[in-house]
């Protein structure tokens, strides 16, 4: 089964504070997505990767940033949190296969909360 | 820009009832479309995947339809438990796309 983890369930920071978020897959999938969740809105995706040292904008990256040193981690940074970023934060994996399922499989996610 | 709608958001039905979810999507160029249950605070559980060239797939009592020309999907739940109950969202992946675009999603309740 593929697994995805995330750092921390639940999260409280202060406004101004940089923030890392977590994700690790063990399933050697080459395709790693950030996507945010809040009520009305639905699942937004901030950023994703394709590869080692690659990335992508999504459609709400503004005040995000994002890491992927090795295949296996992807983290999101929060430069300097804001209330506006409280909310449930997703990370998700799939494999990337010429006619292949793309497949996504997400994270149990991560609610934080900026005060 | 993909748009993908969920109706009813909200369904409640007392248990042993067949369950019918409703998903539509405006580009009929896509890749593949996704199920997933959603329980509260918790993550996504991938469901049912279907390719764009297929018309349902089956996993016990989960069926799922695709009609890719006029842009919906149908999940069918047969003999709802109140395990069933969860938001299900769906998700389709465009042609030249790596993201997903989410529905809102059904929140379903299966009385006792």
């Amino acid at each position: 089964d593929v697994k995805v983890t995330q750092s921390s369930r639940y999260l409280v920071k202060r406004t101004g504070e940089k923030v890392f978020l977590e994700c690790v897959q063990d399933m050697d999938h080459e395709n790693m997505f950030w996507y945010r969740q809040d009520p009305g809105l639905g699942l937004r995706l901030i950023y994703f990767s394709y590869d080692v040292k690659m990335k992508e904008k999504g459609d709400i990256p503004e005040g995000y940033s994002v890491s992927r040193e090795k295949k296996e981690r992807f983290s999101l940074i929060l430069e300097s949190a804001s209330t506006n970023q409280t909310s449930m934060y997703l990370c998700a994996s799939s494999l990337s296969l010429a006619g292949g399922r793309h497949e996504q499989y997400f994270g149990p996610g991560t609610r934080l909360t900026v005060t | 820009k993909q748009e993908v709608t969920q109706i009813p958001a909200a369904l409640s039905v007392p248990e042993g009832e067949n369950l019918v979810l409703n998903c539509s999507f405006t580009d009929s160029a896509i890749y593949n479309l996704q199920w997933f249950r959603q329980d509260p605070g918790k993550g996504l559980t991938s469901l049912l995947l279907i390719q764009s060239s297929q018309r349902e797939q089956t996993s016990g009592r989960l069926n799922a339809s695709l009609d890719k020309s006029s842009g919906r999907s149908t999940l069918y739940i047969a003999a709802s438990q109140p395990g069933d109950s969860a938001t299900y969202l769906c998700a389709v992946k465009g042609s030249n796309d790596y993201k997903l675009s989410f529905g809102a999603g059904t929140t379903v309740t299966v009385r006792a």
